[in-house]
């Protein structure tokens, strides 16, 4: 059974950092895509970034970009997203989601989020 | 990047009657190299992560009730559900996997009349 957990939620101040993880099991990690797609309290769904299966190959949205930094070891069977100068309109519950294959393919397991909150 | 819309915003259906989501991308998500339309739709209940139901614009995720089926091609593209039931209650999205960023419609929320 697939499972992908997130953990490393919490509260941040803006301009603060935080860095999220996602265990995953009941697949071989090594062999597919991963992303990170948020959803602010109410809101639609955002696709935030994108790892190709060796790590070589990543993707940002704009909203991001050189903030974040999505990486993965998986050796260890894990991903994880490096969030920097945090602003308000980051909070969100973040989802860790397994590609069907590569990056543009369908999105076909997520895990149940953490939830950021950025706040003074 | 490609701008996906999706109408209506909301709707509300009888049981047992058909719901038809409508979605629209700015540019095609059709490649021309394989055919395929880089296209997808999910399903997210209150409170839970989404979860795919069609894939490649219509092709039915394995565990899908057939009820639900999608539709279209290039820029335009429908999701039905046939008859739909009380589980059905739920907001849907489309996204286009065609190129990053990947991007996902607003949503529309589906209700029981």
């Amino acid at each position: 059974e697939v499972q992908l957990v997130e953990s490393g939620g919490g509260l941040a101040q803006p301009g603060g950092s935080l860095r999220l993880s996602c265990a995953a099991s009941g697949f071989t990690f090594s062999t597919y895509a991963m992303s990170w797609v948020r959803q602010a309290p109410g809101k639609g769904l955002e696709w935030v970034s994108g790892i190709s299966d060796t790590g070589g190959s990543t993707s940002y949205a704009d909203s991001v970009k050189g903030r974040f930094t999505i990486s993965r070891d998986n050796s260890k069977n894990t991903l994880y997203l490096q969030m920097n100068i945090l602003r308000a309109e980051d909070t969100a519950v973040y989802y860790c989601a397994k590609a069907n294959y590569d990056i543009l393919t369908a999105i076909d397991y997520w895990g149940q989020g953490t939830l950021v909150t950025v706040s003074s | 990047d490609i701008v996906m819309t999706q109408s209506p915003d909301s709707l509300a259906v009888s049981l047992g009657e058909r719901a038809t989501i409508n979605c629209k991308s700015s540019q095609s998500v059709l490649y021309s190299s394989n055919n395929k339309n880089y296209l997808a739709w999910y399903q997210q209940k209150p409170g839970q992560p989404p979860k795919v139901l069609i894939y490649w614009a219509s092709t039915r995720e394995s565990g899908v009730p057939d009820r639900f089926s999608g539709s279209g091609s290039g820029t335009d593209f429908t999701l039905t559900i046939s008859t739909l039931q009380a589980e059905d209650v739920a907001v849907y999205y489309c996204q286009q996997y065609y190129s990053t960023p990947i991007t996902f419609g607003p949503g529309t929320k589906v209700e029981i009349k």
